[in-house]
């Protein structure tokens, strides 16, 4: 399989509950991103990662906790969530210097209840 | 600081007329510039890119941009819409050569197709 994959497409939860998002890229990619897009709102980068390392943390409440166990791999962990953090999140990749681009996942479609 | 601003959060053209998009970017050095499109319920995907080449850049699907450095501006066009290009588009700039750097995204523009 090629590009990026997001798993699940789409997810329901209560404001309690534990869950994980997942990105995966075989792109050969060393640099993977979360971002965060709310309906009427521009797309806000959540964090960063270049060669499993975090780069950047733009300001994300903890209740996000990012986790890249290697560079093909992203996930997104999520505690304790409010209902205005429900939006699409969207997981891209990119060579380390993004010179082509970011290739995206179609994304998480999240509701927080 | 660089950033991006997208005149018009909506366009609407009829089918065969000209779509005009536009983007003006602030940056203090040379920047890589790209459009993306978004359809409904979907990520982003790359239209095209300017990297400093070519200052005429073609895309998929027919459109094309202008890279300007008088004007900041980075104005993406197409002939003739077509009804399937209804969606949404965000111009994006980044710095040259930062490892994982971070784009930076447009509101974006809403482009509406009618028959």
């Amino acid at each position: 399989e090629t590009g990026v994959t997001q798993t699940p497409r789409h997810l329901v939860m209560g404001m309690t509950n534990k869950k994980s998002l997942k990105c995966e890229q075989h792109l050969g990619h060393n640099a993977m991103y979360w971002y965060k897009q709310s309906a009427k709102k521009p797309l806000e980068l959540m964090f960063v990662y270049n060669f499993k390392e975090q780069t950047e943390n733009n300001s994300v409440p903890s209740r996000f906790s990012p986790e890249c166990p290697n560079s093909s791999h992203l996930f997104l962990h999520l505690h304790t969530l409010q209902p205005e953090d429900s939006a699409l999140y969207l997981c891209a990749s990119s060579q380390d210097n993004a010179v082509g681009g970011y290739t995206f996942g179609s994304g998480t479609r999240l509701t927080v209840v | 600081a660089q950033s991006v601003t997208q005149l018009g959060s909506h366009v609407s053209v009829s089918e065969g007329a000209l779509v005009l998009l536009r983007c003006n970017y602030s940056s203090s050095v040379p920047p890589y510039l790209f459009w993306y499109v978004q359809y409904p319920n979907q990520g982003l995907q790359l239209l095209l890119k300017y990297t400093s080449a070519a200052t005429l850049v073609k895309g998929i699907n027919g459109f094309e941009a202008e890279f300007k450095k008088s004007e900041t501006s980075f104005h993406l066009t197409k002939p003739s819409a077509h009804m399937s290009d209804a969606a949404e588009y965000f111009c994006a700039v980044s710095d040259l050569g930062q490892a994982g750097t971070a784009l930076i995204f447009g509101k974006g523009t809403t482009l509406s197709v009618s028959s």
